[in-house]
């Protein structure tokens, strides 16, 4: 089925190491996004891309970087990953924002040691 | 700013009860609202939209939702709960069509037997 594919599914790592997440998507979709997701605490942007070659930060950028070098990949990279970035993360895409609805993907859980 | 209240991080309701779920906004315009649904170890789905065409919205699996512009609402209903509705219902609002979505904490419904 079309839609968002995230890699990895689930990923643990250790303090100081670094990952990327893979957020592919098939929709031809503009806008893409990165959340994180804690409980009691909602989804929370990190970082969104409006187009390709673009990028901007959401609400809690730090700690992570994203690139969106072609228009259906965006990647979201960790470069000391710390136990405060223990969370699931969801990338989602749509065609632009505001009433546009949200396709997310299944998400992928991280845990930092 | 727009912003997002959702009231009661746990409902749980009888199987065949009417499920209600509430969410306050905050915005400065009309606001685009959205209801979410997060079945377990998914991502999250459209439940519905509301983007002023009418004030009251409906859904997919019988859920609706009601504007009302005078109390800042968009409560979630469905008259009678089925046990596959337990799940984490995310509301959202975007202020304008060129604003990102605003998550609220979400509630986590569970449906009693």
């Amino acid at each position: 089925n079309a839609g968002v594919t995230q890699t990895p599914k689930f990923r643990v790592l250790k303090t100081g190491q670094s990952m990327t997440l893979l957020c592919a998507q098939d929709m031809n979709h503009e806008y893409m996004y990165w959340y994180r997701q804690d409980p009691g605490m909602g989804l929370r942007l990190i970082h969104y891309s409006v187009g390709e070659g673009t990028t901007a930060k959401g609400e809690v950028p730090d700690g992570y970087n994203v690139s969106r070098l072609k228009k259906q990949n965006f990647l979201l990279g960790l470069e000391s990953a710390a136990p405060s970035q223990t969370s699931v993360y969801f990338c989602a895409s749509s065609w632009f924002s505001g009433a546009n609805v949200l396709t997310f993907g299944a998400g992928s859980r991280l845990t930092v040691l | 700013a727009q912003s997002v209240t959702q009231l009661g991080s746990h409902v749980s309701v009888s199987e065949g009860a009417l499920v209600l779920l509430r969410c306050n906004y905050s915005s400065s315009v009309p606001p685009y609202l959205f209801w979410y649904v997060q079945y377990p170890n998914q991502g999250l789905q459209l439940l519905l939209k509301y983007t002023s065409a009418a004030t009251l919205v409906k859904g997919i699996n019988d859920f609706e939702a009601e504007f009302k512009k005078s109390e800042t609402s968009f409560h979630l209903t469905k008259p009678s709960a089925h046990m596959s509705d337990a799940a984490e219902y995310f509301c959202a609002v975007s202020e304008t069509s060129g604003s990102r979505l605003t998550f609220g904490e979400g509630t986590q419904l569970t449906v009693n037997p």
